[in-house]
């Protein structure tokens, strides 16, 4: 099956200052690519999605990139406020496979004044 | 995600017992999951339906038994087998696959925090 692996698990950034969380994924058939925001004690939240038929994708201070090739994908969170502060979690899935989607182990993210 | 429930918000059960943890949903739709959050663990599968009265296992089903009687609701079951349950339980629903739109987004409701005492 799709194996997930998110990196850091910890990242602390000054405001302003730009974050970046990286995974890469095992499965070559994986399609969708979407990106979580959960804040304590809240339920998850999609921030951004790709799909493999492109390679990046922007939402104004959120991007994400995609290297099929590589099987890896990254968050990129600019000009950074504190209000980003949580634990962002990547995800993989298929389409073909019952659009089940495989977390990464999340990144926790603190925005430092 | 708004359109998706969940109760209760805390749940305290005492070893041995089983207990069931309510998901419902308003969006229409037709594919259900539940997963399970540990401490730095990230977000595991426990059993998805894509369609009523249809589930298949995800990766931890062990323990864990679910219904798909009406598509708003998808009830999970945990056993007296499940060797270790304390976490807290996400319920997601989306557009099945094939469908126009964004089919393969998840929403999730706002969690069952389950503690064995």
């Amino acid at each position: 099956g799709e194996n997930v692996e998110q990196h850091p698990s910890t990242l602390s950034v000054q405001e302003g200052d730009s974050a970046v969380i990286k995974c890469t994924y095992s499965d070559s058939a994986s399609n969708y690519f979407p990106w979580y925001k959960q804040e304590l004690g809240k339920r998850p939240q999609l921030i951004i999605d790709i799909r493999s038929n492109v390679g990046e994708k922007k939402d104004q201070r959120i991007a994400v990139t995609l290297n099929k090739t590589a099987k890896h994908f990254s968050l990129h969170i600019t000009e950074t406020q504190p209000e980003d502060s949580a634990v962002y979690f990547c995800a993989a899935s298929t389409t073909g496979g019952g659009n089940k989607l495989t977390f990464g182990t999340g990144t926790q993210l603190k925005v430092e004044l | 995600d708004g359109g998706i429930t969940q109760s209760p918000k805390y749940l305290f059960r005492k070893e041995g017992q089983n207990v069931t943890l309510s998901c419902e949903q308003n969006l229409n739709h037709d594919a259900m999951y539940w997963y399970r959050q540990d401490p730095g663990q990230g977000l595991r599968l426990i059993y998805y339906s894509q369609i009523v009265n249809d589930f298949q296992k995800g990766d931890i089903a062990e323990g864990y038994s679910v219904s798909r009687e009406k598509k708003e609701s998808f009830p999970l079951t945990v056993t007296s087998a499940q060797k270790n349950p304390t976490a807290f339980y996400l319920c997601a629903s989306s557009i099945s696959p094939g469908t126009s739109g964004r089919y393969n987004e998840q929403f999730f409701g706002p969690g069952t925090r389950l503690t064995v005492l």
